[in-house]
């Protein structure tokens, strides 16, 4: 069974403080690896796809890191604000055929004002 | 341009009942299709996908089916709803780099 896990659960962090948060997923058979934004009542955001060992993307202040051969892949907010609070989703594919993502079950972020 | 179109977006059903979410994608053809579903206090799981007419492949063992009748459409079912089928029910298709989601269906089973 393939398992992707995130961590920590939930944050609450003030308004100006930078975070990260931890994804990590089996390390054999990698394909891709996809963090996602989503905020209560919309559809979820995709904010990288990431696909090789090293890779480091960057949105804004928002960047994510990937680590192929040991099975993580860290997101990393800088300054938070509050229009940051939401769920941070992380999915693992080891397929190009069917393109099915395992979900960890993501962070929730809360930036308080 | 490419979209996803998810129905209906709330339902509340009574034990026993039976369940259609339909889910079309516009713009795009031979789309592999989605459907998760997050369970309260859990994150998404797949439930069924399917990568062409008439081919779907179920993840987990459960009381719904999924069919797709026609290349961009995507049907959720079930004959007699469970309370433990309640949850947030999403469609979603795959460009490349990753996938495009449907707004969500809020299912309740009373």
């Amino acid at each position: 069974i393939l398992n992707v896990e995130q961590s920590p659960q939930s944050l609450h962090v003030q308004e100006g403080d930078s975070t990260n948060f931890t994804c990590s997923f089996p390390s054999s058979n990698f394909y891709a690896l996809h963090w996602y934004r989503w905020e209560t009542a919309k559809s979820p955001e995709a904010l990288f796809v990431m696909t090789l060992n090293g890779d480091e993307k960057k949105k804004g202040r928002i960047s994510a890191t990937l680590n192929t051969k040991e099975g993580y892949s860290y997101l990393y907010i800088k300054g938070s604000q509050p229009e940051d609070s939401a769920t941070y989703l992380c999915a693992f594919s080891n397929s190009s055929n069917t393109g099915k993502l395992i979900f960890g079950q993501g962070t929730t972020l809360q930036v308080k004002p | 341009s490419q979209t996803i179109h998810q129905w209906p977006a709330t339902l509340v059903q009574p034990v026993g009942s039976p369940l259609s979410l339909e889910c079309t994608v516009e713009g795009t053809s031979n789309p592999n299709l989605y459907w998760y579903r997050q369970a309260a206090g859990r994150g998404l799981q797949l439930l069924f996908y399917s990568v062409g007419i008439g081919q779907i492949s179920s993840e987990v063992p459960q009381n719904l089916s999924a069919s797709r009748p026609q290349d961009r459409q995507f049907i959720l079912s079930s004959k007699k709803l469970l309370l433990s089928d309640s949850g947030f029910y999403l469609c979603a298709w795959s460009p490349r780099g990753g996938y495009t989601f449907g707004s969500g269906t809020r299912l309740t089973v009373v």
